[in-house]
């Protein structure tokens, strides 16, 4: 039982383009969201997190929002340049620095 | 300031051995959480150390263990191995006060034959 669902295995954009990625999860317990970024032969790097008190982040070029009624969070990358190519997971905790659960991901390609 | 490093980078072993796997956590990071990225998937938690003890697990069988030193760097046994435990192992680090931020390594690629 998948409790964090990214729905979309890829996704490829146009250089300067909108990226959104979305992301699903059905554990109501879950207040804090996390995205991170996978280039390949390196591990997970955080990108941005959003707790459960607010409804958006945005930090540069990446902003994350989050539905709470929804169970919905999306990444939005503006404008999306080549280097964001990787793989994008969406990771979810609850209260009591309980484990990160993870999406299975995201490839994102950005076309020039 | 060096990252989280893991080693050995790549590690064939065949169907019932034994493997360890190695990590040093960030610089000043006292937790570290190992990870198991199955082919497709995403990183499923296997269990986190602190202060030398194992603090949460998630459902992997008893054939996994771990341990973490003094100095924090840590370990990940897995004892007869399955083809199933094919995978790349991740060791994220991350201070007990700031559990949700963690830093991963870059893996430990292993392939059971």
């Amino acid at each position: 039982d998948q409790q964090v669902k990214q729905n979309s295995p890829s996704l490829s954009v146009q250089e300067g383009r909108i990226s959104i990625l979305n992301c699903d999860y059905t554990n109501s317990m879950f207040d804090y969201f996390l995205w991170y970024k996978k280039y390949p032969a390196e591990g997970p790097t955080f990108l941005i997190s959003i707790s459960s008190i607010k409804d958006k982040n945005e930090d540069g070029r990446f902003t994350v929002f989050l539905n709470k009624s929804a169970k919905h969070l999306s990444l939005h990358i503006v404008p999306s340049q080549p280097g964001d190519s990787a793989v994008y997971f969406c990771a979810a905790s609850g209260t009591g620095n309980t484990p990160l659960v993870f999406g299975k991901g995201t490839r994102l390609s950005v076309i020039a | 300031d060096a990252g989280v490093t893991q080693s050995p980078t790549h590690l064939i072993k065949t169907r019932g051995q034994q493997v360890t796997l190695r990590c040093s956590p960030k610089s000043g990071h006292d937790t570290v959480s190992w990870y198991q990225q199955a082919l497709g998937q995403g990183p499923q938690f296997i269990f986190q150390y602190y202060e030398e003890e194992e603090r949460q697990r998630g459902n992997f069988p008893d054939r996994f263990s771990g341990h973490q030193f003094p100095n924090y760097s840590s370990e990940l046994n897995v004892n007869a191995l399955l083809l199933g435990d094919s995978a790349l192992y991740l060791c994220a680090s991350s201070l007990v006060s700031l559990i949700d931020t963690q830093y991963f390594g870059p893996g430990t690629r292993l392939t059971v034959l």
